[in-house]
């Protein structure tokens, strides 16, 4: 059985610029969520995705999106980056409803 | 807007002390979730509480939840030094697919 696996593990990008932040769910789930932890910060929701629709979102403005994927795995797009985006980014797989969320590694995005 | 607190937000402790970390939570919830994080890396599950009462231990960590009081408690009995981490209590939003909403964070220092 495979983990919850993100890529990159770190990136560095520039203000206004876009970025994609790919994860891969652990085997049988079939649920992703994905949160930012801010430096010093408890991580926060951004959405969850389930059978390839949004189910959910956090007070995250438009700018980020996401996408999940027939097998699963998901992305999650920040249009107009700003300085307020650079953070670690973390996806959990779990399988829909109350079940405990496993995440991954994280992406740590930093933007200058 | 649903909040989730912690304290204390800073621990430092003494190895073979015991104390206790609260976490508080302003929505119905049967359902929760003790993380723990080590500096640059993800998130590690502690314990899933799903119950009013429920009380759960592992070594020298134990947590348990009243729902009724919207608490949870982790208490650490004789501290190690190998216990230095943030920790990170969760909340799982009912009727929301599972969405999770963290604490602040308990950074904890143990010295030897």
């Amino acid at each position: 059985e495979t983990g919850v696996t993100q890529s990159p593990t770190h990136l560095i990008k520039t203000r206004g610029q876009q970025v994609t932040l790919r994860c891969s769910s652990q085997s049988g789930h079939n649920t992703v969520s994905w949160y930012q932890q801010a430096l010093g910060q408890g991580p926060q929701f951004i959405f969850q995705y389930y059978r390839e629709e949004e189910n959910g979102r956090g007070n995250f403005p438009p700018r980020f999106s996401g996408l999940q994927f027939p097998n699963y795995s998901s992305e999650l797009n920040v249009n107009a980056l700003e300085l307020d985006d650079s953070a670690l980014y973390l996806c959990a797989s779990s399988l829909y409803g109350p079940y405990e969320q496993y995440f991954g590694p994280g992406t740590r995005l930093t933007v200058t | 807007e649903l909040k989730v607190e912690q304290n204390p937000l800073f621990l430092s402790m003494q190895e073979g002390k015991n104390y206790t970390i609260y976490c508080n939570y302003s929505t119905t919830s049967d359902r929760l979730y003790w993380y723990r994080q080590d500096p640059g890396k993800s998130l590690e599950s502690l314990f899933v509480l799903l119950s009013n009462g429920a009380v759960k231990q592992e070594g020298r960590l134990m947590a348990s939840l009243d729902t009724k009081a919207r608490l949870s408690t982790l208490h650490i009995t004789a501290a190690v030094h190998d216990l230095s981490a943030t920790y990170f209590c969760a909340v799982s939003v009912p009727n929301t697919g599972n969405q999770f909403y963290f604490g602040t964070g308990t950074s904890l220092t143990v010295i030897p």
